[in-house]
C-alpha cells in the first residue's frame, strides 16, 4: 500500500528564515503530488501541486515544491517565512490504480516566531 | 462560491450511541471523500464516491461505520454504536472529477467526542 512520510513533525523558525520540509513517498508508478495547508481554524486547502512536466512547481504565498523521482520526494520549500506561515503542511498523493483517493503524510506543524 | 459544507462542526455523544454527519459537497463535484484525523495524527481515508460507481470503502475501520450519497450530492457518514477510539476530527472532501490530478475541497470537519 502506499505511503507518504513526512519527516518533521514540528518545525520552529523565525521569520525570514528558510523553509523545507520533507516529503517520502513509496509508491514507484505515476504519481501526482500534493501540498495542503491548514492554518489555525480554517479549513484545508490546496498549497501546490505537481502532475507532470516542471519538476519544480510554485504555490501560492511564496512557495514551491520540486519533485525528485529518483528519491521518491516532493519537499516543500519557501526562502523566508513570515509568521502568517504558521500552519499545519499535510503532503499528499494520488497513484496509479486509485486514482483519486490521496494518501496523505501525518502532517507538519509549523511555527513562525515574529 | 459555496465551499464543501459540514455538519454538525462539533458533536459530543455518549458511548453506544449512534451519530450520523453530514456533508454537502461543492455543487458539480462527482467525487465525495470521507477522511478522519485524530489527533497528532494525518488524514486516514475511509470511503470514496465518484459519480454513480459503488463506492470504495476500504477504509472504513468497522462495521459499525457506513456512508451514503444519495443524488450524487449529499452524503452522511454513520457510526452505529459509538466507541471512545471513534473521537476524532471527520473530514469531508469533494473534486471535480475524482480523477488523478483532481485536488480536494475540503470541508471544516465535524468534531466527534465520545464520552
Amino acid at each position: 500500500a502506499q505511503s507518504v512520510s513526512q519527516h518533521n513533525h514540528h518545525v520552529i523558525l523565525s521569520e525570514a528564515a528558510s523553509l523545507e520540509l520533507g516529503c517520502n513517498y513509496s509508491y514507484g508508478g505515476t504519481v501526482n503530488l500534493f501540498w495542503y495547508v491548514q492554518y489555525p481554524g480554517q479549513h484545508l486547502q490546496l498549497l501546490l501541486k505537481y502532475f507532470s512536466g516542471d519538476p519544480l512547481v510554485k504555490g501560492i504565498k511564496g512557495f514551491e515544491a520540486e519533485f525528485i523521482k529518483s528519491k521518491f520526494s516532493f519537499n516543500l520549500r519557501k526562502p523566508s517565512v513570515q509568521w502568517s506561515d504558521t500552519a499545519e503542511y499535510f503532503c499528499a498523493v494520488n497513484e496509479g490504480t486509485n486514482a483519486g483517493k490521496s494518501t496523505f503524510g501525518d502532517g507538519t506543524t509549523l511555527t513562525v516566531k515574529p | 462560491g459555496a465551499g464543501v459544507s459540514q455538519s454538525p462542526s462539533n458533536k459530543v455523544t455518549e458511548k453506544g450511541k449512534d451519530v450520523e454527519l453530514r456533508c454537502d459537497p461543492i455543487s458539480g463535484h462527482t467525487a465525495l471523500y470521507w477522511y478522519r484525523q485524530s489527533l497528532g495524527q494525518g488524514l486516514e481515508f475511509l470511503i470514496y464516491f465518484q459519480g454513480n460507481s459503488a463506492p470504495d470503502k476500504s477504509g472504513l475501520p468497522s462495521d459499525r461505520f457506513s456512508a451514503e450519497r444519495t443524488g450524487g450530492s449529499v452524503s452522511t457518514l454513520t457510526i452505529q454504536r459509538t466507541q471512545q477510539e471513534d473521537s476524532a476530527v471527520y473530514l469531508c472532501a469533494s473534486s471535480t472529477r475524482g480523477a488523478l490530478n483532481s485536488p480536494l475541497h475540503f470541508g471544516n470537519g465535524t468534531r466527534l467526542t465520545v464520552t
